[in-house]
């Protein structure tokens, strides 16, 4: 069964705008994963984010964590065309030292030009 | 490193018929996944290896689906006897230790 759960399922921008993406999950993680998926794609990684970290930055991306909430967001920050594309949040169970990987339905993100 | 390959990237098929979908992994990689992807249900983690090993197997579907991995750079996933309601995107992925994975394109696989 899928662990985590996105908001929304979709979600239509103007370039230069900022994208915020919400993932929320079940149980106890080892730790958090953003990926991105383009049309016809496989996923590609985007940013890994410790359960004893609260924020991570890599590039115009921004992610949080809330343990207490079982809850991350992504945030994508002045858009581009080209950030068009799927979005999924992935944990990694502590149960099994992180070994399991279970994804989220993702987020469609359209970037309009 | 290439990435992780996957082959065949299509397959159509008819009902009742064998697919075999294949994966080399990225070198030195530890962990293999299979996921399958669909409108309906999103990406499923089917099974995953350590070291060759299957470790959960839990997502297989049912005993139509097999899965080996003979060494650490080739896995197969096996449908037999195929049927319409396995029509997915199927993704191998694999990743050293615990951190990122790497997926292949897919295997788009179509059962009439």
């Amino acid at each position: 069964s899928q662990q985590g759960e996105e908001d929304p399922q979709a979600l239509s921008i103007q370039e230069g705008e900022n994208a915020t993406m919400n993932c929320s999950y079940k149980t106890s993680i080892n730790n958090l994963q953003w990926y991105r998926q383009n049309s016809g794609r496989g996923l590609v990684h985007l940013i890994l984010i410790r359960s004893n970290e609260r924020e991570k930055h890599s590039g115009r991306l921004r992610v949080t964590l809330d343990t207490s909430k079982k809850s991350s967001s992504l945030l994508i920050t002045a858009s581009r065309a080209a950030d068009t594309a799927s979005y999924f949040c992935a944990t990694a169970s502590s149960y099994n030292q992180g070994g399991k990987l279970i994804f989220g339905q993702g987020t469609e993100l359209s970037v309009k030009p | 490193d290439a990435g992780v390959i996957q082959s065949p990237r299509h397959e159509v098929t008819e009902m009742g018929q064998e697919v075999t979908l294949r994966c080399k992994p990225i070198s030195g990689h530890d962990y293999l996944f299979w996921y399958r992807q669909t409108m309906m249900r999103g990406l499923e983690l089917l099974i995953y290896f350590n070291n060759n090993v299957p470790i959960d197997d839990s997502g297989m579907p049912e005993d139509r689906f097999s899965a080996k991995m003979p060494n650490a750079s080739f896995s197969t996933l096996k449908i037999q006897p195929s049927e319409p309601r396995d029509s997915a995107v199927y993704f191998c992925a694999s990743r050293g230790g615990i951190g990122e994975l790497f997926f292949g394109e897919g295997s788009r696989l179509t059962v009439l």
